[in-house]
């Protein structure tokens, strides 16, 4: 199936700096989608972006699917951004396939 | 509108024992799928259902099903409870194949 890598596993950063996610996979997908979980568990959908930039207030998303790869940029970070950030995927046959995340802490 | 709801939020069971958690999709979702999170193995793809059929199934075993109702609900089970199904199980509703998946605030099932 298809392999789905996210990186980096781990950011810790300070209130106001911004951060760029990477989220590379191994096929050609029909769909991809950004979450965050927040610390209470929830999943909450960020973006559906197959390809092409989408932004929403300080997040915005970039799909390169000819290279495989997207990016989550995070500007401006709130402590309310902490969290963990999952990019998944669909490709082929295949449900939705997940990466292991990247764990988000935004200090004060 | 209202989310995805899932009940109950915590289970506890005994091995051997099964288990049945329900989800009910926002208004006019026709697709429902189904998750498991553990601390090991990360997001994991259960099923997906959309018009009461079984559209795609993940690599879980025989114990592990699912069904949608005709009003779109849709409760998996679980069957011959062993301690490696602990986990937070997700669901999820969309419009459709292509779109964006909402998901429910998942149930915690600890199995002792």
């Amino acid at each position: 199936g298809i392999q789905v890598e996210q990186s980096p596993p781990d950011l810790i950063l300070q209130e106001g700096a911004n951060s760029t996610l990477r989220c590379n996979f191994s096929d050609s997908v029909n769909n991809l989608q950004w979450f965050h979980q927040n610390p209470w568990g929830q999943l909450i959908n960020l973006f559906y972006i197959p390809s092409g930039t989408k932004q929403n207030g300080r997040l915005s998303a970039t799909t390169v699917a000819t290279e495989r790869y997207s990016l989550l940029y995070i500007s401006s970070s709130q402590t309310t951004d902490s969290g963990v950030y999952f990019c998944a995927v669909v490709g082929g046959a295949d449900g939705l396939t997940f990466g292991k995340g990247t764990h988000l802490i935004i200090q004060p | 509108k209202a989310g995805v709801t899932q009940t109950p939020r915590y289970l506890i069971k005994t091995r051997g024992q099964q288990v049945t958690l329900s989800c009910s999709p926002i208004s006019g979702h026709r697709s429902v799928s189904w998750y498991q999170q553990t601390p090991g193995q990360g997001l994991q793809f259960l099923f997906e259902y959309f018009s009461e059929t079984q559209r795609n199934k993940g690599n879980f075993p025989g114990r592990f099903s699912g069904r949608q109702f005709s009003n779109s609900r849709s409760e998996m089970n679980v069957s011959t409870l062993e301690l490696g199904d602990s986990a937070l199980y997700l669901c999820a509703s969309s419009l459709g194949i292509n779109s964006p998946l909402h998901f429910g605030n998942g149930t915690r099932l600890t199995v002792t």
